[in-house]
């Protein structure tokens, strides 16, 4: 079974520009994440959908931070502009909706940013 | 709030050696608990999880953590560890119900020496 596909694995870019994350998520999975991890902290959920909707983006800066799951399979991460303290690791996951898996959300290798 | 504190940044330990890496939470409602380990360079796996039922989970290679509710932890123990398990270890909780959202705590560094 293939896993949670993630790219690019690195991005280096220079504040104020912008980057995008791509993520494709297990066959099967309804649920995705987007989670942040800051170099000595523990992941930080971002964003959740569920199938194309979004269930929770309470963390997510929304100011400069966007996200889609356009037909409900892959889904995008976007940060305009980037500043210095988006430099992390940002994780994509997925998981069931229901039934005796759901608790258990599969990880991607994540794409490490540096912005300089 | 939910949160999880994982009360050691890092735990050197020599090889063959027990091991104990602490997680204590804070919930005022039913909570769902988990180990993910993170190696060098890949995603977290999940290690282990406590539901319902029996306090003592175990995993298949050899780490066992036991649900606290009156101390609200949940360790993360292995009698005798190996090279191998040097990784990251981080705790996390999930409040029953909701959208499955997970909190993790800040991780701990499992140093493993020979």
């Amino acid at each position: 079974e293939a896993g949670v596909a993630q790219s690019p694995r690195y991005k280096i870019i220079e504040k104020r520009q912008s980057v995008a994350f791509w993520c494709n998520p297990i066959s099967g999975h309804a649920t995705l994440y987007w989670y942040q991890q800051i170099l000595g902290q523990g992941p930080k959920l971002l964003i959740q959908f569920q199938n194309n909707g979004v269930v929770d983006d309470s963390q997510l800066p929304k100011d400069r931070f966007s996200a889609e799951r356009l037909k409900g399979v892959d889904s995008t991460l976007k940060i305009q502009p980037a500043k210095l303290e988006d430099s992390a690791v940002y994780l994509c996951a997925s998981s069931f909706t229901s039934g005796v898996d759901y608790n258990e959300q599969f990880f991607g290798p994540g794409t490490r940013l540096t912005v300089l | 709030a939910q949160s999880v504190t994982q009360l050691d940044s890092q735990v050197p330990v020599f090889e063959e050696a027990p091991v104990e890496l602490r997680c204590n939470y804070s919930s005022s409602v039913s909570v769902y608990l988990f180990w993910y380990v993170q190696y060098p360079n890949q995603g977290l796996q999940l290690l282990l999880k406590y539901l319902s039922g029996s306090t003592l989970v175990e995993s298949i290679n050899g780490f066992e953590a036991e649900f606290n509710k009156s101390q609200t932890s949940f360790h993360l123990r292995k009698p005798s560890v190996h090279i191998s398990d040097t990784a990251e270890y981080f705790c996390a909780v999930r409040v029953s119900g909701g959208y499955n959202k997970l909190i993790f705590g800040a991780g701990t560094r499992l140093a493993v020496h020979p």
